[in-house]
């Protein structure tokens, strides 16, 4: 069955600390491993799109990484407005398999 | 603003109720799907349509939910007969062809009494 593991649940950084998110996922016939931010209330916003193991991607103080059955948030300073869900997605079929999500609080 | 649009973005029903939500996709997409999301979990797959065609649907999705989308433009999703365990928040996503990344709108949160 596939399935998408996300850790830790809840994270709390101070600003300037950084830390990793893990994804850990089983979907065969991966065609792409996604991350989404999402705010309270608020519909999951795209952050980072990786197709194949090795493959790395940048945004501001984000990196995301792709193994072959894992997937890596880094949060390099984090500030305080970083703090949301961070949601893992693996695409088999077209569809979204989703993790939990990780929650980070980010404090002054 | 051209981002996937939703409306209503709350709705409160009783039990027992029908509720019908719409989905705006980006123009040029031809995929949309409709995700349910409860507290403190991820989105769940709900159904998926490319163009006007309804390709798959969850096993999750009860004969109370049907979703169309005619035209391949906008879509609804009708529930029927409410429930409490209807509460959640619903997302709809859009796609184009080629790309993989699905795109979210606000979402609808029902609220089932």
């Amino acid at each position: 069955e596939d399935q998408v593991t996300q850790s830790p649940e809840a994270l709390r950084l101070q600003e300037g600390e950084s830390s990793s998110l893990n994804c850990s996922y089983t979907v065969s016939g991966l065609r792409g491993l996604f991350w989404y931010r999402q705010d309270p209330g608020k519909g999951p916003e795209f952050l980072f799109t990786l197709y194949s193991a090795g493959e790395e991607k940048e945004k501001e103080r984000l990196k995301a990484t792709l193994t072959k059955k894992e997937s890596f948030l880094h949060i390099t300073a984090p500030k305080p407005e970083d703090s949301a869900t961070y949601l893992c997605a693996a695409e088999g079929s077209y569809k979204l398999i989703f993790g939990s999500g990780t929650r980070l609080l980010v404090r002054p | 603003d051209t981002g996937v649009s939703q409306d209503p973005r709350h709705k409160i029903t009783k039990r027992g109720q029908n509720v019908t939500f719409r989905c705006d996709p980006i123009s040029e997409h031809n995929r949309l799907y409709w995700y349910r999301q409860t507290l403190g979990q991820g989105p769940e797959f709900l159904t998926y349509f490319q163009n006007e065609a309804q390709l798959e649907k969850s096993r999750l999705l009860s004969d109370r939910f049907s979703a169309e989308r005619p035209k391949g433009s906008f879509s609804t999703l009708e529930i029927q007969r409410t429930e409490q365990g209807d509460s959640a928040m619903y997302l709809c996503a859009s796609s184009s062809g080629l790309a993989h990344t699905q795109y979210f709108g606000p979402g609808t949160r029902l609220t089932v009494l």
